[in-house]
C-alpha cells in the first residue's frame, strides 16, 4: 500500500449506530487530518493531530471523536450520528503543518 | 479571517483550448497556497505547493501563478482534454498553520 489509505469506502448506519472510520497513512509523515466534505460547501478542516497530539479542534460535536494511536493510523469514532452529518470524510497526512497535504480517497458516510 | 474565493464555480470549454482558473484570498500573509484536483466521489490529488516566497509552479500542461500582494492565484491548463474534467480547488495555510479551501471550480472539457 502507498500514500493514504481509508476504510472503509463506504458506510451507511443508523442514528443510534456505532461504527469507526480509519485513515493509515504511508508516506512517514508527522501530522494527519480530518476533513468533512458536504455538497456545495468548503472542505471543513475537523481535527489536526501532530505528532500524535491533538493539536487543533474546530468545535467538532462531540458525537465525532478522534483518535490517533500513532503516526500512521488515525481514526474517527461516531456515535448517534445526526442525517446532516452525511457526507464525504476525508484524511489527510503531511511532514509538518505547513506543507503539502496529501488526501485519501474518501469515506461517502450516509446516515439514516 | 481568511476566506478563500474560486470562481467561476463552473467552467466548460471545447477539447484543446487553454484555460484559467482563479483563486483570491483575504488575507496575504500566507505560508503557501496548494491547487488539487478532485473527481467525483474521489479524495483529492495534490496538483502544484506555491511557497509564499515563489510566483509560479510549473507540471506538465499545468502552470500555477502566486501573487500574494493582491492575494490571487491562478491555475492554467494548456491544451485541455476531457480527462482534465474534475473539480479544481485551491487551499492556503496561513501563518498560523490553518488551512482554509475554496469552493472549487467545476471543470468540464467537451469532447
Amino acid at each position: 500500500e502507498t500514500g493514504v489509505t481509508q476504510t472503509p469506502r463506504h458506510l451507511v448506519m443508523g442514528m443510534t449506530n456505532k461504527k469507526s472510520l480509519k485513515c493509515e497513512q504511508h508516506l512517514g509523515h508527522n501530522a494527519m487530518y480530518w476533513y468533512k466534505q458536504s455538497a456545495k460547501k468548503p472542505l471543513e478542516l475537523m481535527f489536526v493531530y501532530s505528532l500524535e497530539e491533538r493539536v487543533e479542534n474546530n468545535s467538532v460535536p462531540s458525537r465525532f471523536s478522534p483518535e490517533c494511536p500513532n503516526s500512521s493510523h488515525l481514526f474517527l469514532h461516531l456515535h448517534t450520528l445526526q442525517p446532516e452529518d452525511s457526507a464525504l470524510y476525508l484524511c489527510a497526512s503531511s511532514q509538518g503543518g505547513s506543507h503539502e497535504q496529501y488526501f485519501g480517497p474518501g469515506t461517502r458516510l450516509t446516515v439514516t | 479571517k481568511q476566506e478563500v474565493t474560486q470562481i467561476p464555480a463552473a467552467l466548460s470549454v471545447p477539447e484543446g483550448e487553454n484555460l484559467v482558473l482563479n483563486c483570491s484570498f483575504t488575507d496575504s500573509a500566507i505560508y503557501n497556497l496548494q491547487w488539487f484536483r478532485q473527481d467525483p466521489g474521489k479524495g483529492l490529488t495534490s496538483l502544484l505547493l506555491i511557497q509564499s516566497s515563489q510566483r509560479e509552479q510549473t507540471s506538465g500542461r499545468l502552470n500555477a501563478s502566486l501573487d500574494k500582494s493582491s492575494g490571487r492565484s491562478t491555475l492554467y491548463i494548456a491544451a485541455s482534454q476531457p480527462g482534465d474534467s474534475a473539480t479544481y480547488l485551491c487551499a492556503v495555510v496561513n501563518r498560523d498553520d490553518k488551512i482554509i479551501f475554496g469552493k472549487g471550480t467545476r471543470l468540464h472539457i467537451l469532447p
